[in-house]
């Protein structure tokens, strides 16, 4: 089955910084990569999501690419804030019929103010 | 639309009991979903539906948890009987088809 890692496991910038999280994932079937935020006691929220027929998305200040050959993808946020601060997670998916997900165990993202 | 719901919130259950958690999908998703999340083991998927029709139980930790979705509206997470490794959040999502997915507030559930 589709093994999501994710990395660094956690990721502490300075307000106004850059930050980026890297995925892979094994499973070349994958046409689906989401990435969720999730804040303290909430649930996970998607932010942004890109399908393997687009190298790279991007929505205000964050961003997202991926590189199919390689498999990996990873998000890119820009002038971070402190509300910037969650855990993030990456997830993969086939879709069609095998619509399972599988999610990257998450980074906690810290901006500091 | 009022999003994903699940209720209760919070369950606070003795060893053995049973447990019962409910989801109601946001209506005209296709898909529903029951993850588990722990500190220990990350968001784990335990089960998902198409169309009411269970797709892939796998991630089901073991004979004790069960899940049914008689409707379109409605899905349960049984746990039967419950232990205290069954302590964590339990989450329901919903989608379309090869899209992202939503989820509800979670029910964080606590076997003692």
């Amino acid at each position: 089955g589709e093994n999501v890692e994710q990395h660094p496991s956690t990721l502490s910038v300075q307000e106004g910084d850059s930050a980026v999280i890297k995925c892979t994932y094994s499973d070349s079937a994958s046409n689906y990569f989401p990435w969720y935020k999730q804040e303290l006691g909430k649930r996970p929220q998607l932010i942004i999501d890109i399908r393997s027929n687009v190298g790279e998305k991007k929505d205000q200040r964050i961003a997202v690419t991926l590189n199919k050959t390689a498999k990996h993808f990873s998000l890119h946020i820009t002038e971070t804030q402190p509300e910037d601060s969650a855990v993030y997670f990456c997830a993969a998916s086939k879709g069609g019929n095998n619509n399972d997900m599988r999610f990257g165990a998450g980074t906690r993202l810290t901006v500091k103010p | 639309d009022a999003g994903v719901i699940q209720s209760p919130r919070h369950e606070v259950t003795e060893m053995g009991q049973e447990v019962t958690l409910r989801c109601k999908p946001i209506s005209g998703h296709d898909y529903l979903f029951w993850y588990r999340q722990t500190m220990m083991r990350g968001l784990e998927l335990l089960i998902y539906f198409n169309n009411n029709v269970p797709i892939d139980d796998s991630g089901m930790p073991e004979d004790r948890f069960s899940a049914k979705m008689p409707n379109a509206s409605f899905s349960t997470l049984k746990i039967q009987p419950s232990e205290p490794r069954d302590s964590a959040v339990y989450f329901c999502a919903s989608s379309l088809a090869l899209a992202g997915q939503y989820f509800g507030p979670g029910t964080r559930l606590t076997v003692t």
